[in-house]
């Protein structure tokens, strides 16, 4: 059974950067014909598309944050990451990753989420 | 950017009773190449990711009951829950998947009249 676990700190400085990490378990993440995204979700709104990554080559970002987002996959240890930088307080949310299969099922398997504050 | 917009924000439906959600997209997420419209729903628990329940506008995935089914294409769809149950209480979120950025709808919350 596929598995998503993100981790990473759940308080940033104003100004820093945000850095999170996704673990897959269950699968191998360059195994498959899928892409891999993040999603964020501040407490009691919606849902915001970051972007993704394809571990053969390929990414995509959200034009509103494109400036200031990295993602990255590191195969060998069966991982993607997350990097925004220059956070304010809007940027606090719950990040979630997910398996993006835009192919057909859309995001069919998605991590619990991480809650993350920026804050002083 | 494809903007979603969900109505109602919020229902309420007697155990049973059937509720229906509605989503629409600013253009049309129905690809010609295979007649397939690229449009998601998901259900939203407290505390909990989202769960996809169905894609393709009306194809279930895998385990969802078959009282939640999906209809609609190119710009207006429906979620419809035909018999309403206490583990429903939820909020429902479309997404389109028909060109990036992927977007969302603002969510509708489901509750028990």
């Amino acid at each position: 059974q596929v598995q998503l676990v993100e981790s990473g700190p759940g308080l940033v400085q104003p100004s820093q950067t945000l850095s999170l990490t996704c673990s897959l378990s269950g699968d191998s993440i360059s195994s498959g014909s899928y892409y891999w995204s993040w999603i964020r979700q501040p407490a009691g709104k919606g849902l915001e598309w970051i972007g993704r990554i394809y571990p053969s080559g390929g990414i995509n970002y959200s034009p509103s944050l494109k400036s200031r987002i990295t993602i990255s996959v590191d195969t060998s240890k069966n991982q993607f990451s997350l990097k925004l930088h220059s956070v304010t307080a809007a940027d606090t949310a719950i990040y979630y990753c997910a398996r993006d299969r835009s192919g057909d099922r859309a995001f069919d398997v998605w991590g619990q989420g991480t809650m993350v504050t920026v804050s002083s | 950017d494809i903007v979603m917009t969900q109505s109602p924000d919020s229902l309420a439906v007697s155990l049973g009773e059937r509720a229906t959600i509605n989503c629409k997209s600013s253009q049309s997420v129905l690809f010609n190449s295979n007649n397939k419209n690229y449009l998601a729903w998901y259900q939203q628990k407290p505390g909990q990711p989202p769960k996809l329940l169905i894609y393709w506008a009306s194809t279930r995935e895998s385990g969802v009951p078959d009282r939640f089914s999906g209809s609609g294409s190119e710009t207006d769809f429906t979620l419809t829950i035909s018999s309403l149950q206490a583990e429903d209480v939820a909020v429902y979120f479309c997404q389109q998947y028909y060109g990036t950025p992927w977007t969302f709808g603002q969510g509708t919350k489901v509750d028990i009249k």
